[in-house]
Parts: structure tokens; sequence; C-alpha cells
């Protein structure tokens, strides 16, 4: 597609359930970013891929949460036993060599 | 830790003003950038500056770097209704840090233009 697709828009689920949110980046963009985004603060950084690889993992908040991606494209991020505090809208962006990153519209999780 | 921080956290003006948000960072970087969201939506890049630049311009936008002071303005003329929204910098080190761009982004500046 044209820009960064992410899925689901919107996830409400219940405390300890694993989720998975997805992102298809920009054709060609070799470099994927995950944030996060609690309401009203900042991008706090989770985790870089250079295509298939993670060389930078430490915005990880703790093993519960992994990332992949597949292929040098689509990215999955999984949260495993959620807590409430993992609610939180989840950004990924892509960057196709150097300069400006290109954000989806993000995935808003809520954990009840 | 956070590279970026902006100030004001919130900036409340009339339309047709001129608002200006401010960042400081604390390390040595290659590019620093400013990035727009409107509620519930994702980040839209607005201008890019390198280390090397001080000023740059963007239609209504205008950028500026200080490195000695490690600081960045952006300064948005003849503000419009539209332009509310919440306004980030975001630091890039990737030079320094080893080969990619990690940026690393403040917790905002959010500007509401009143008609």
């Amino acid at each position: 597609g044209a820009g960064v697709s992410q899925s689901p828009s919107n996830k409400v689920t219940e405390k300890g359930k694993d989720v998975e949110l997805r992102c298809d980046p920009i054709s060609g963009h070799t470099a994927l970013y995950w944030y996060r985004q609690s309401l009203g603060q900042g991008l706090e950084f989770l985790i870089y891929f250079q295509g298939n690889s993670a060389p930078d993992k430490s915005g990880l908040p703790s093993d519960r949460f992994s990332a992949e991606r597949t292929g040098g494209s689509v990215s999955t991020l999984t949260i495993q036993r959620t807590q409430q505090e993992d609610s939180a809208v989840y950004l990924c962006a892509t960057l196709p060599v150097f300069g400006e990153l290109f954000f989806g519209e993000g995935s808003r999780l809520t954990v009840l | 830790s956070q590279q970026g921080e902006e100030d004001p956290q919130a900036l409340s003006i009339q339309e047709g003003e001129n608002a200006t948000m401010n960042c400081s960072y604390k390390t040595s970087i290659n590019n620093l950038q400013w990035y727009r969201q409107n509620s519930g939506r994702g980040l839209v890049h607005l201008i890019l500056i390198r280390s090397n630049e001080r000023e740059k311009h963007s239609g209504r936008l205008r950028v500026t770097l200080d490195t000695s002071k490690k600081s960045s303005s952006l300064l948005i003329t003849a503000s419009r209704a539209a332009d509310t929204a919440s306004y980030f910098c975001a630091t890039d080190k990737s030079r320094i840090s080893g080969g990619y761009n990690k940026l690393i982004f403040g917790a905002g500046t959010r500007l509401a233009v009143h008609p």
C-alpha cells in the first residue's frame, strides 16, 4: 500500500490474554520501528528492525513483549499475559534509508 | 532516558498569532526532526534539520537549531485552527550511535489555536 498499515486499529482484551499487533510497512522500507504512546505522553521506543533482524530491542519493557519481522516486510508485536499498564497506542514507523519516519495510525490497546 | 524535551507542555493562542515551541536535548545529534500528531492519529513528519544547519523554513514553519545550547525551536507563523495538534521533536544520533537512525522523541507540546 501507499502508507504504513497497522491492525487492528483498536483492541480490547482481558488481563492475562495474549495480543498480536501487526504492521505492514511501506514497500522497500528496510528499517521498521515500534513505539508505544501512553495517553497524553510522548513516544517510547520499543524495538528497531533492519531487514529481519532486530539490532536494538532495548526498549521492550519486559519479556512478555516480543516482536518479529518476516521477509523484510510485515512485523508482529506480541504481548503475552497482558497487564493493565500495557494499555497504550502502539505505533509502527518505517524508514527508507535515512531521514523521516513514516508512521502508521497506530493500534490502540485497552487491557481491562 | 528521554532525549528531547519540549516546552511548553501546552500552548493556547488565537488564530493569526505565532506559536513557538522549544526542544532541548542532552547529547550530540546527527539531526533533529519535528513531527505533528493530530488527536488519535499517527505522527506526520514536518521538517528535518541537520546538525550543521542553523535554520530551515518550510511554508509557515521555521525551525532553528543551536547545537551549542542543545536546543531547537519550531515557529508556526500566522497560525490557523487547523494547526491544533501535538508537536514533537525527535533527535537522531545515528552517526554517533553506530549506524542506524534511532529517533528519540520528547513528550510533546499540545498546541490549541482558537478561531
